[in-house]
């Protein structure tokens, strides 16, 4: 069935390393794929997303990489500061109208 | 825009009781989405709206969970009676219809059912 798989689950990194996030996903037929951060008491936030006719999108320090053959796409975040620290979930669109599925979350810590 | 806005920020109710979340979605979105958010599950979808017309509503859990969307400002998701295992975190979140488009979620309602 329609599926998103998300890892690592949680992520412990150094304040200004990097911090990569994977997903894959089941359909090839999947064309929209949106991550989003979700921090403590609040929902969770659009910050970038990616269309499956490009293979990598930037906005400053947080990049997404996909690979449709593969069927799987990439957070990046680079020189990671502290208040990146977050929950992030990765989503793919599988057909349509059909709603997102999301991935079930990576637990980011960036240690001052 | 002020976002899409849910109330009560937090609720708490004895088990049996009835409890009542509200949605405002944005204007112009015209997709609606309610997801509950635990520890266990990570985000469940339970149901959502297209146009104000309900969908898919096979994640309800039950049928004590009800929702409604009379129009395109406003929707409910209701919970008659409420169970301890109802406690989580309701979200609501919407969109403009067709996929392909970002979802803005609402803050929450915190749900504890004691």
């Amino acid at each position: 069935g329609e599926n998103v798989e998300q890892h690592p689950s949680t992520l412990s990194v150094q304040e200004g390393d990097s911090a990569v996030i994977k997903c894959t996903y089941s359909d090839s037929a999947s064309n929209y794929f949106p991550w989003y951060k979700q921090e403590l008491g609040k929902g969770p936030q659009l910050i970038i997303d990616i269309r499956s006719n490009v293979g990598e999108k930037k906005d400053q320090r947080i990049a997404v990489t996909l690979n449709k053959t593969a069927k799987h796409f990439s957070l990046h975040i680079t020189e990671t500061q502290p208040e990146d620290s977050a929950v992030y979930f990765c989503a793919a669109i599988f057909s349509g109208n059909t709603p997102l599925v999301f991935g079930k979350g990576t637990r980011l810590s960036v240690i001052a | 825009d002020a976002g899409v806005i849910q109330s009560p920020r937090h609720e708490v109710t004895e088990m049996g009781q009835e409890v009542t979340l509200r949605c405002k979605p944005i204007s112009g979105h015209n997709s609606l989405f309610w997801y509950r958010q635990t520890m266990m599950r990570g985000l469940e979808l339970l149901i959502y709206f297209n146009n104000n017309v309900p969908i898919d509503d096979s994640g309800m859990p039950e049928d004590r969970f009800s929702a409604k969307m009379p129009n395109a400002s406003f929707s409910t998701l209701k919970i008659q009676p409420s169970e301890p295992r109802d406690s989580a975190v309701y979200f609501c979140a919407s969109s403009r219809q067709g996929g392909n488009y970002g979802y803005t979620f609402g803050s929450g309602t915190r749900l504890t059912v004691v």
